[in-house]
């Protein structure tokens, strides 16, 4: 089945700083590829997603890139505010009969004001 | 529109017992996945049912189990449960499978505790 490794496990950032996560996947067949924050307490809430036909996707300060090749996808938050703190998930998602979403392990982001 | 309710959001059970969660999707979505989120396994897929069949199921013994009804509610179930058990039950609800069926959304979760 699909694996998705996430890094770092915990992240801290200074405001106004960049934050990047970096996750892998081992199945080729996937082909769609979310990013959920998930604030303490609260449910996961996806923040943006980029599917397999394209190689990047921004939505003000949140980007996230894809390289299908290297199998591996990023978020990056620019001008990082303390609101952004939270645990960040990615995930990889395989369609068909046997669909479903295998979440990476998830990243603490601290940023620190 | 309404978004994804579950409930009990609180249980506290004692290993041996069982328990129901139960998850009511967006309107007009017909898939629900559950999922369980612990400190040490993250979140984890269990199970996905769409149109009152279970369509995919993740790597969970046979305690787990599910159904959905007619009007695409969802529940699950967990039998003699053991410590291990206790966790955040999220349940999440998406389009038909098709195109663009992809995102998911999440309920507030069910959290477990099993003593």
């Amino acid at each position: 089945g699909e694996n998705v490794e996430q890094h770092p496990s915990t992240l801290s950032v200074q405001e106004g700083d960049s934050a990047v996560i970096k996750c892998t996947y081992s199945d080729s067949a996937s082909n769609y590829f979310p990013w959920y924050k998930q604030e303490l307490g609260k449910r996961p809430q996806l923040i943006i997603d980029i599917r397999s036909n394209v190689g990047e996707k921004k939505d003000q300060r949140i980007a996230v890139t894809l390289n299908k090749t290297a199998k591996h996808f990023s978020l990056h938050i620019t001008e990082t505010q303390p609101e952004d703190s939270a645990v960040y998930f990615c995930a990889a998602w395989i369609s068909g009969s046997a669909r479903q979403l295998t979440f990476g392990s998830g990243t603490q982001l601290t940023v620190l004001p | 529109k309404a978004g994804v309710t579950q409930t009990p959001r609180y249980l506290i059970k004692t290993r041996g017992q069982q328990v129901t969660l139960s998850c009511s999707p967006i309107s007009g979505h017909r898939s629900v996945s559950w999922y369980q989120q612990t400190p040490g396994q993250g979140l984890q897929f269990l199970f996905e049912y769409f149109s009152e069949t279970q369509r995919n199921k993740g790597n969970f013994p046979g305690r787990f189990s599910g159904r959905q009804f007619s009007n695409s509610r969802s529940e699950m179930n967990v039998s003699t449960l053991e410590l291990g058990d206790s966790a955040l039950y999220l349940c999440a609800s998406s389009l038909p499978p098709g195109l663009d069926d992809n995102e998911q959304f999440f309920g507030p979760g069910t959290r477990l505790t099993v003593l």
